[in-house]
């Protein structure tokens, strides 16, 4: 079946411990990018990915780190988390940019 | 900077009405422009993709449509149906290769 998968999809944890959420496509998709959707501000684009080793900014990308060493995955790592960071974050992955986006089914972090 | 809004927040009408919703952004330099569905607690479906180039799409009950020089997008639902209850999402990629969200319409189709 082909999917957006994360993990995991639940994560609770402390001030600056850091954490990595994992995104993995399997339809061989060139674009991936990772959002958070907080109330009241939508979805917003942390970074997004062209292709294997092409990483960039989108709007939101202070406190993230991404890395994209093989097609299907692409890591969203958060190096020492902070409060503000909690949120409900979406992996999405799509043939190439403009093409059809397929979203993963969320990870929601707490930060305590 | 790209800024896409949906207005009303919220709607809800009786089942079989015929209903638009609203999308409109601010940069017309866009690549394309998508519809989303959300379900509570779920992620995001693609329902419609148009490209810059096009003028409307077509997926059953659903149509969307793109006006780019007044930086307006419309999806009309026909004979709606408690099923289409749902956050709706619009989005477009600008010539950034940035992707921009609208807020969202919540909609509540009464049986």
């Amino acid at each position: 079946e082909a999917q957006v998968t994360q993990n995991p999809r639940y994560l609770i944890t402390v001030t600056g411990k850091k954490l990595t959420v994992t995104c993995s496509q399997n339809m061989n998709h060139e674009y991936m990018s990772w959002y958070r959707q907080d109330p009241g501000l939508g979805l917003r684009q942390i970074y997004y990915s062209m292709n294997v080793e092409v990483t960039d900014k989108g709007d939101v990308p202070e406190g993230y780190k991404v890395s994209r060493k093989e097609k299907r995955n692409f890591p969203l790592i958060l190096e020492s988390p902070s409060p503000n960071q909690t949120s409900l974050y979406f992996c999405a992955s799509s043939l190439l940019l403009g093409d059809t986006q397929y979203f993963g089914p969320g990870t929601r972090l707490t930060v305590l | 900077k790209q800024e896409v809004t949906q207005i009303p927040a919220a709607l809800s009408v009786p089942e079989g009405e015929n209903l638009v919703l609203n999308c409109s952004f601010t940069d017309s330099a866009i690549y394309n422009l998508q519809w989303f569905r959300q379900d509570p607690g779920k992620g995001l479906t693609s329902l419609l993709l148009i490209q810059s180039s096009q003028r409307e799409q077509t997926s059953g009950r659903l149509n969307a449509s793109l006006d780019k020089s007044s930086g307006r997008s419309t999806l009309y639902i026909a004979a709606s149906q408690p099923g289409d209850s749902a956050t709706y999402l619009c989005a477009v990629i600008g010539a950034n290769s940035k992707l921009t969200f609208g807020k969202g319409i919540t909609l509540s189709v009464r049986p």
